[in-house]
């Protein structure tokens, strides 16, 4: 059974600064990793998907990396603005009992204090 | 190209009754998941649908059931509703057989039960 874990689970940074974000996930037989933003009482918006033969991608100031082997994950934001403050989730499909099953984490709640 | 919609925005039901959610997938998107987010939790998978057939669920019971239809449009029912099914419902599309690609999610739907 694939479990995501998020840590840390809140995170409060003065504009301006770098920061790193963890997923980690037990079942390394995942076929991408997807991380996701998401404001207050909204939906999802994707951020970056890694494949699981690749081992980074990268979309302006955010880089995400998967280390399958290890089983973790990392969205690294460069530069943190207080438009960056929403939960950030990561997640990634693999298969369970003969069917496909998608295990989000429990996000990270990002604060970019002005 | 428009997003992925979803129908009613919020929802109040009683407790025994039936509901019907509604998603329309991006155009050209053949496979659709749907989602339980309660509050201050991740995303939980309930089932993915792939070109009208059921190929991926979740942890939820028979009550939780759904259809998708040609014209890229899906649904969600929920019977004998009870209180802890109070949450925000995600569909997400993707093209192709979704286990490689990217999700993009609607908006959600609100459900209340009272």
């Amino acid at each position: 059974k694939q479990e995501v874990t998020q840590i840390p689970a809140a995170l409060s940074v003065p504009e301006g600064e770098n920061l790193v974000l963890n997923c980690s996930f037990t079942d390394s037989a995942i076929y991408n990793l997807q991380w996701f933003r998401q404001d207050p009482g909204k939906g999802l918006t994707s951020l970056l998907l890694i494949q699981s033969s690749q081992r980074e991608q990268t979309s302006g100031r955010l880089n995400a990396s998967l280390d399958k082997s290890s089983g973790r994950s990392t969205l690294y934001i460069a530069a943190s603005q207080p438009g960056d403050s929403a939960t950030y989730l990561c997640a990634g499909p693999s298969r369970s009992g003969g069917y496909q099953k998608v295990t989000f984490g429990t996000g990270t709640k990002l604060q970019v204090i002005p | 190209e428009t997003g992925v919609t979803q129908s009613p925005t919020h929802l109040i039901k009683t407790r025994g009754q039936q509901v019907t959610l509604r998603c329309s997938s991006q155009s050209g998107h053949n496979t659709v998941s749907w989602y339980q987010q309660a509050l201050g939790q991740g995303p939980q998978f309930i089932f993915q649908y792939y070109r009208e057939e059921e190929n991926g669920r979740g942890n939820f019971p028979p009550r939780f059931s759904g259809l998708q239809f040609p014209n890229y449009s899906s649904e969600l029912n929920v019977n004998a509703l009870e209180l802890d099914d109070s949450a925000l419902y995600l569909c997400a599309s993707s093209p192709g057989g979704g286990r490689y690609n990217e999700q993009f999610f609607g908006p959600g739907t609100r459900l209340t039960v009272l």
